[in-house]
């Protein structure tokens, strides 16, 4: 199975400022498409997880402008340019390179 | 509008055969126009660590997590707009929230989540 690592574990972020989350596998994640087959999902407090980018650097529909994704093979990056309060939540990346699809355990972005 | 809902029993106890069923609507399991349309089932602990389980998709084919493969079974009613999961000898260790999600391979180029129904609380305790 491909391993998922995320980190930091835990982010606290003053609104208005950046915030960051990696996201290492541990094989790579570039499809002989030229794609990388890596997605991120946001679950707010008491949601079910949302799908926010997909192929590593699209954002998915009606996710705001601030998220992007970046990063290729086994090295991918989440960006938020400004943290809003809306934005709390566990953060998860996940490889749909081959199944089993995995996930990282996530990274708790709460706000300071 | 897609929607998608889990439903089944709240608590088991431990050797018993769990059976959730996905009601899903806005959306076809019958046909797909571009890739593929699918429903599959993912889980989260208690300790928020999600796990993928299973698809299904609109031409019947089915994909498990290897780990779990001989204790799954996931099937489809595409008429009734139901997918169900069988899960046998469930154990404490399978206390989680399932969820139901839908993926699209057509505009997504894989298999990605793109709607998720609440999920729904199983508890495995004698």
């Amino acid at each position: 199975d491909i391993v998922m690592t995320q980190y930091p574990v835990s982010l606290p972020v003053t609104p208005g400022e950046p915030a960051s989350i990696s996201c290492r596998s541990s094989q790579s994640l570039l499809h002989s498409n030229g794609n990388m087959y890596v997605d991120w999902y946001l679950q707010k407090p008491g949601q079910p997880p949302q799908l926010l980018i997909y192929l590593g650097s699209n954002r998915a529909s009606g996710v705001p402008d601030r998220f992007s994704g970046s990063g290729s093979h086994t090295d991918f990056t989440l960006r938020i340019s400004r943290v809003e309060a809306e934005d709390v939540g566990i953060y998860y990346c996940m490889q749909g390179q081959q199944t089993p699809y995995t996930f990282g355990q996530g990274t708790k972005l709460e706000i300071k | 509008q897609i929607t998608l809902r889990e439903s089944g029993p709240t608590l088991v106890k431990p050797t018993q055969t769990l059976k959730l069923t996905c009601s899903f609507s806005g959306f076809s399991l019958t046909s797909s126009t571009v890739g593929g349309v699918g429903v599959g089932w993912i889980r989260q602990s208690p300790r928020k660590a999600l796990e993928w389980l299973a698809l299904i998709y609109w031409d019947d084919v089915k994909s498990y997590n290897p780990s779990l493969e001989t204790r799954l079974t996931v099937t489809k009613d595409a008429s009734k707009k139901e997918v169900v999961l069988t899960m046998t000898d469930m154990d404490p260790v399978d206390t989680a929230t399932y969820f139901c999600v839908r993926t699209d391979s057509g505009p997504y180029l894989h298999d990605a989540f793109d709607f998720w129904g609440q999920g729904t609380v199983v508890i495995v305790s004698s």
